[in-house]
């Protein structure tokens, strides 16, 4: 079946220091959705990237989809301590529903 | 309102227990989901709701019983848990079924003893 990989696992960055995530799919992706999910929380929609080789910005967070809609990533410049959580790519499965499939998440702590 | 309403946020139950999640939605979404979340892992999809009939039922064992009242509402019954079965359990929505995105409740932490 459709996997959607992750890495890395686990990030500690010092504040100010960027950060990326970086997400492969099995399959070619007709979207990738990008969420968060602060500790204790619940996963929150951060974004959702639809064409090859698109680029979206919010704030100091860049999300990338590839050109070939296998791949994405997501950079954050000069991480903040509000920045701390789990960050999940999540991609639509090509059988039948589209159901979302999650990637394995990157964990990102922050030291101030 | 954009928000999905869990209740109840912490539950503890036996193994002979009987109890139901509940889930609210109002912004006229057409599809529900519940998933099952264990730390430090992705949401794991447990069974989708389209336009309150079941779509997706993911091998789901029979101790969990979704149900759809209405378009607003869904439940997720359980009984005769397993220890392995203690995670939290999120309710989420979409617009429709498929390729939006999903709007999740804070879950309910659930704990079987």
């Amino acid at each position: 079946g459709q996997q959607v990989m992750q890495i890395p696992q686990y990030q500690h960055v010092q504040e100010g220091e960027d950060f990326t995530t970086y997400c492969n799919s099995s399959t070619t992706l007709s979207n990738i959705q990008w969420y968060k999910q602060r500790p204790g929380g619940h996963p929150v929609f951060l974004i959702q990237l639809v064409k090859s080789g698109e680029v979206k910005k919010q704030k100091r967070l860049t999300f990338q989809f590839g050109e070939a809609k296998k791949n994405s990533s997501l950079h954050i410049t000069a991480t903040q301590t509000t920045d701390v959580g789990t960050y999940f790519c999540a991609g639509p499965g090509m059988e039948y529903g589209n159901k979302l499939v999650f990637g394995a998440g990157t964990i990102l702590r922050v030291k101030s | 309102d954009t928000e999905v309403t869990q209740t109840p946020k912490h539950l503890v139950m036996g193994m002979t227990n009987k109890k139901s999640l509940k889930c609210e939605q109002h912004m006229g979404h057409r599809a529900m989901y519940w998933y099952k979340q264990k730390a430090k892992k992705p949401p794991e999809l447990m069974f989708v709701y389209s336009y309150e009939k079941l779509s997706i039922n993911e091998s789901v064992p029979s101790r969990f019983s979704p149900e759809c009242p209405n378009s607003s509402l869904l439940n997720l019954h359980l009984h005769a848990l397993q220890p392995e079965d203690s995670a939290l359990y999120l309710c989420a929505s979409s617009q429709l079924q498929g390729r939006e995105k999903l709007f999740f409740g804070s879950g309910t932490q659930l704990s079987v003893l």
